[in-house]
């Protein structure tokens, strides 16, 4: 079955930390990953994808096909990445599969 | 450059009520979705449609139905809410799916 691991409801850390948001995934073929945010107030929005290899806002996510993860990861965390971030799997068939989320809380 | 619009933003219905939840996109769009959105739970897929006049259930399409009334517009339509069915809802709409969906801003409804 198609399923995304957010393991962290929350994660919690100072303004200036490194941030990492893990997410785990199960998909026999060859996955296509995203991440998603959504910010207070805010519409969910595409973050970015593992095809482009880009870096949007300083975050970056890298795809471990032998740890089947795809890990958000930003050196130094600022206020205004609190938000809700969500993993989501794009299996064939039209259709995403999104992990449970996890907020971001990053402190002053 | 509306994107994805949807309405109502909020509804509170008492159980047994029926309503509709209205999406439209304006981005020529084929493939439109409903989510909804639940602590814990993250984002589950009721229903989506590949392209105009064809709908599919997605993992929760359970007291729901569906509409794609033209490229544009695609409803979500409660017959007899239940409280469980309280949530925040959100339509999506995308191109081609690798490349991403564009969300609707949600529409919280609440089931008394």
């Amino acid at each position: 079955a198609q399923r995304v691991t957010q393991p962290e409801k929350l994660l919690s850390v100072f303004k200036g930390a490194p941030v990492e948001l893990k997410c785990n995934y199960s998909y026999s073929g060859s996955p296509e990953l995203f991440w998603y945010v959504q910010y207070s107030r805010q519409r969910l929005q595409l973050l970015l994808r593992h095809i482009s290899r880009e870096s949007i806002k300083g975050f970056t996510a890298d795809l471990n096909k032998g740890e089947t993860s795809f890990h958000l990861k930003k050196p130094f965390a600022q206020e205004e990445d609190s938000a809700m971030y969500y993993c989501a799997l794009y299996p064939g068939g039209n259709k995403l599969v999104f992990g449970a989320g996890t907020i971001l809380r990053v402190k002053s | 450059n509306a994107g994805v619009t949807q309405t109502p933003k909020f509804q509170v219905l008492k159980t047994g009520q029926s309503m509709t939840l209205q999406c439209a996109q304006d981005m020529n769009h084929n493939s439109m979705y409903w989510y909804r959105q639940d602590p814990g739970m993250g984002l589950r897929l009721i229903y989506y449609s590949a392209s105009e006049g064809t709908t599919d259930k997605g993992e929760v399409p359970n007291g729901y139905n569906v509409s794609r009334l033209n490229k544009r517009e695609f409803s979500l339509r409660l017959e007899s809410a239940a409280p469980s069915q309280t949530s925040v809802y959100f339509c999506a709409s995308s191109e081609d799916s690798p490349r991403g969906y564009t969300f609707g801003s949600g529409t919280r409804l609440t089931v008394v």
